[in-house]
């Protein structure tokens, strides 16, 4: 079966922790992104690529990092610069234009 | 610059119709559609391009101005299946080119009851 994966579902960290939030997919899609979420809001883009071994900031890039080695994996990594890292995340692939979106990590550090 | 969804919230009984909207300040090379249950993540419902074309879905469709930068989208003879938040996502003209770079709405919350 065709899909994106995301691990874990749940994540706690404590705060000053760096973490990474792992995206995989296997629908051979070229363009990846990461969203975030809070609640009763709408979804803000954090990094999105076009294509292996290249990447763009979204909207709220600041605080976190990204890298795309392989077609299949684009990971968060969630950095203690980030000053309010809780949240709901969601990695999307794309074709065409329409966008896929993975079951997401709901981060949570205290 | 974020688009502007109305309205925030609608609650229907089964077999009624709605009509959500989404107007961006910025011109519009496309508009993509999502249903979001809570907890979960986002379904894509449908995208259109520039050109002012309507698509459809079943019973959901939706149209796009790209004159007034505005896209509607239809829901008719409501299920309960169609309760959720709906979230119109953006993407603005950049040269001709799509860079698949989405800016969504807040979202409108859509309760159908039996």
């Amino acid at each position: 079966d065709g899909g994106i994966t995301q691990s874990p579902k749940y994540l706690f960290r404590k705060e000053g922790q760096n973490v990474t939030l792992s995206c995989e997919q296997n629908l051979n899609h070229d363009a990846m992104y990461w969203y975030r979420q809070d609640p009763g809001q709408g979804l803000r883009l954090i990094y999105y690529s076009q294509i292996v071994n290249d990447f763009q900031k979204g909207d709220i890039a600041e605080g976190y990092s990204v890298s795309r080695e392989k077609k299949e994996s684009f990971p968060l990594t969630v950095t203690s610069a980030q000053k309010n890292p809780t949240a709901f995340y969601l990695c999307a692939s794309s074709i065409s234009g329409e966008q896929y979106f993975g079951p997401g990590t709901r981060l949570t550090v205290t | 610059q974020q688009p502007v969804q109305s309205p925030q919230a609608v609650i229907l009984r089964e077999g009624e119709d709605a009509v959500i909207n989404c107007s961006s300040s910025k011109a519009l090379y496309s508009v993509h559609w999502y249903r979001q249950k809570h907890g979960e993540a986002p379904v894509f419902l449908m995208i259109l391009l520039k050109g002012g074309e309507q698509k459809g879905h079943e019973k959901i469709s939706a149209s796009f101005n790209e004159k007034k930068q505005q896209s509607s989208l239809y829901l008719t003879a409501s299920q309960l299946s169609y309760s959720g938040t709906y979230f119109c996502g953006t993407e603005i003209v950049a040269g001709g080119t799509s860079y698949g770079k989405l800016t969504f709405g807040q979202g409108t919350i859509l309760t159908v009851h039996p």
